[in-house]
């Protein structure tokens, strides 16, 4: 069955590292979405790629930046991080349709911790 | 700014009950979609309503949309103690992005 998948599950980092979050996802969706999820905030968008090569900003996108080398992933990387980057992360996929947003299909999420 | 808010913030009901959450937002929209969120877990989409619909079913979920409110209603009738989650309305806008902007989520817990 096909399925997303984001890793790892938790994450404990120390404040200035680099970290990488995976997103893997055998929809073949060419939409992929990065989300952090923080209480009183809801769900705001990191950074989306609409197919390879191509990659954009999101409301909340300082300190991150995405790359997309082929179809099934969407890795995130915190340049530096910082306590404020603590959150949990989702990543979600969905199909391209002209003219319309379809449904987003979402990752388990994968839970940050900057100390 | 979020683009939409739902109301109420919190919800608590017997089960078997019904459930309604709202939904506002603020601009032109191609179509408003319902997740849900278990604790800990990833969102789960519900259903999704076009912009030139007025109201949707989906099993016990029923969807209304009015665009003229700029408002949406989730309704979970016949409540079970497996509907405790968080539920999250997520508006497509117009103009060809392909993203979703997501409210900041009503918490339903059912009581048994």
């Amino acid at each position: 069955d096909a399925e997303i998948t984001q890793s790892p599950r938790h994450k404990i980092t120390e404040t200035g590292r680099q970290v990488t979050l995976a997103c893997h996802q055998t929809w073949n969706h060419n939409n992929m979405f990065w989300y952090r999820q923080d209480l009183g905030h809801g769900l705001r968008l990191i950074h989306y790629s609409y197919g390879v090569q191509d990659t954009n900003k999101g409301e909340v996108s300082d300190g991150y930046s995405v790359s997309r080398s082929n179809t099934e992933d969407l890795p995130l990387t915190l340049e530096s991080a910082a306590s404020s980057q603590t959150s949990v992360y989702f990543c979600a996929s969905s199909e391209s349709f002209s003219g319309s947003v379809s449904s987003y299909t979402f990752g388990s999420g994968t839970r940050l911790t900057v100390v | 700014s979020q683009q939409g808010e739902e109301d109420p913030q919190a919800l608590s009901i017997q089960e078997g009950e019904n459930a309604t959450m709202n939904c506002s937002y603020k601009t032109s929209i191609n179509n408003l979609q319902w997740y849900r969120q278990n604790s800990g877990r990833g969102l789960v989409h519900l259903i999704l309503i076009r912009s030139n619909e007025r109201e949707k079913h989906s099993g016990r979920l029923r969807v209304t949309l009015d665009t003229s409110k700029k408002s949406s209603s989730l309704l979970i009738t016949a409540s079970r103690a497996a509907d405790t989650a968080s539920y999250f309305c997520a508006t497509g806008l117009r103009g060809g992005a392909q993203k979703l902007v997501f409210g900041q989520g009503t918490r339903l817990t059912i009581n048994p």
